[in-house]
């Protein structure tokens, strides 16, 4: 069973810190990889993709990649109190009828205290 | 101007009942899916359609049927509507070029 597995939280940053989100799964064949920002009542946001090892920096956002150890993270500098929400990391499925399809994790809810 | 939108936002039901959620992408889609989320926030795949064909078909129950009258529509009908059925369901697009998929606002039914 592929899974996607993220600390669930809460997980609470003063304004301007830097809030750290990870992410681990179990497919080592996935190829792509994203996080969604979710609003309480909202749908999911895209906000990062990332496709190769490394870093991909987007304003405030940092996704980091490392296929090797199966882990995904997103940092998020400068923590705002409007960045509370619950980020979803997401895996893109391998082959054949998946391929395409989102394995979401059950999301990290972060708090940003003023 | 919205990408992908569903109705009603809201629905509340009784069991036993039969409804329909509709959704509809403007983004020139080939795929589209659509999600339950439950109380628990969890959100998981239920169907995706490509080019009006279904692809995938996780293990819901037959009482759910996606219905895709084009490229740009997805619609999802519900039999017999039980409790357990009340959720958030949202519908999704993406295209060929990526693996990106973006959200409708989402459907809140409850059955009673």
């Amino acid at each position: 069973q592929k899974e996607v597995e993220q600390n669930s939280g809460p997980l609470s940053v003063p304004e301007g810190a830097i809030a750290s989100l990870n992410c681990t799964y179990s497919d080592r064949g996935s190829q792509s990889f994203f996080w969604y920002r979710q609003y309480s009542g909202k749908s999911p946001e895209l906000i990062m993709s990332i496709y190769s090892n490394g870093d991909k920096e987007d304003g405030r956002f940092t996704a980091q990649l490392n296929k090797a150890s199966q882990y995904v993270s997103l940092l998020i500098r400068d923590s705002q109190p409007s960045d509370s929400a619950t980020y979803l990391c997401a895996v893109s499925g391998l082959t054949g009828g998946s391929q395409g399809n989102l394995i979401f994790g059950k999301g990290t809810k972060l708090s940003v205290k003023p | 101007d919205t990408a992908v939108s569903q109705t009603p936002k809201y629905l509340v039901t009784q069991m036993g009942n039969d409804k329909s959620i509709k959704c509809e992408q403007n983004l020139g889609h080939d795929t589209m899916y659509w999600y339950k989320q439950d109380s628990k926030k969890f959100l998981k795949i239920m169907f995706s359609y490509n080019n009006k064909e279904l692809i995938i078909n996780e293990t819901v129950p037959n009482r759910f049927s996606p219905k895709s009258p084009d490229k740009a529509h997805l619609n999802l009908h519900i039999n017999s509507l039980e409790l357990g059925d009340s959720a958030v369901y949202f519908c999704a697009s993406r295209g060929t070029a990526t693996y990106e998929q973006y959200f409708g606002p989402g459907t809140r039914l409850t059955v009673t």
